[in-house]
């Protein structure tokens, strides 16, 4: 079973518009950690936020935003006024206490901001 | 910023040849990981590394693949007799410490191709 579940396999979107990447997770830990990283053409992965299993505020850094609901095990991104430079894959991550070793990604959501 | 460097960025090799993908680490990161990604899919998991051995490693990475930490600084990955279905982007990643919270950081990613 997926760990980590990216639906939207691509999006695009008109620059300036603001774009949610869903992302929904399964896990039997009550210790979990939550990442997003950024894959951009050039193909290296970028950190973008981590958020832990205790922790269900809304994070917001300039133009990111996450919302962490462990009701419906999700960690959905939003990025507002999106430009250009956003398109890339954006992956998201679990990493569990029991396997603390492994981060368990999605299957990338490929982002496309049109200008 | 830290950087996790990778080398080469790009390597071709013919079915059944041996490739050593090099990496070096963080300088003062402990645990190391290799992971790849298939065109068009997500990051997987091949194996960890911590105290020079394998704490952990995936079904992916069989007799073919072996990992070595030479000397101070650099991570390799091995593969003995490469596949066709090898060609893949492989990541090395570090971190400071084992614990679930931490991000990893990322190198740019080595690029095979196996013909």
């Amino acid at each position: 079973a997926q760990k980590v579940t990216q639906a939207q396999t691509e999006i695009s979107v008109v620059e300036k518009e603001d774009v949610t990447l869903d992302c929904v997770y399964e896990t039997r830990d009550t210790t979990y950690y939550l990442f997003w990283y950024k894959q951009p053409p050039s193909g290296e992965l970028v950190f973008l936020i981590r958020r832990n299993s205790f922790d269900e505020q809304n994070e917001i850094s300039g133009r990111y935003s996450w919302n962490f609901q462990k009701s419906t095990s999700s960690f959905n991104f939003t990025i507002t006024a999106s430009q250009v430079v956003d398109s890339a894959v954006y992956f998201c991550a679990l990493s569990e206490t029991n396997t603390g070793n492994q981060f368990y990604f999605g299957t990338g959501t490929s982002l496309t901001v049109i200008p | 910023e830290p950087e996790v460097t990778q080398t080469p960025s790009h390597q071709v090799t013919q079915m059944g040849q041996e490739v050593i993908l090099r990496c070096v680490p963080i300088s003062n990161h402990l645990y190391f990981y290799w992971y790849r990604q298939i065109l068009g899919q997500k990051v997987e998991f091949l194996v960890s590394f911590y105290n020079n051995e394998i704490s952990e490693k995936s079904e992916i990475f069989d007799d073919q693949f072996s990992v070595e930490r030479p000397d101070g600084s650099n991570f390799t990955l091995k593969i003995r007799s490469t596949k066709l279905e090898d060609s893949a982007m492989y990541f090395c990643a570090s971190r400071s410490r084992g614990d679930t919270n931490e991000k990893l950081f990322f190198g740019s990613g080595t690029q095979l191709s196996v013909l």
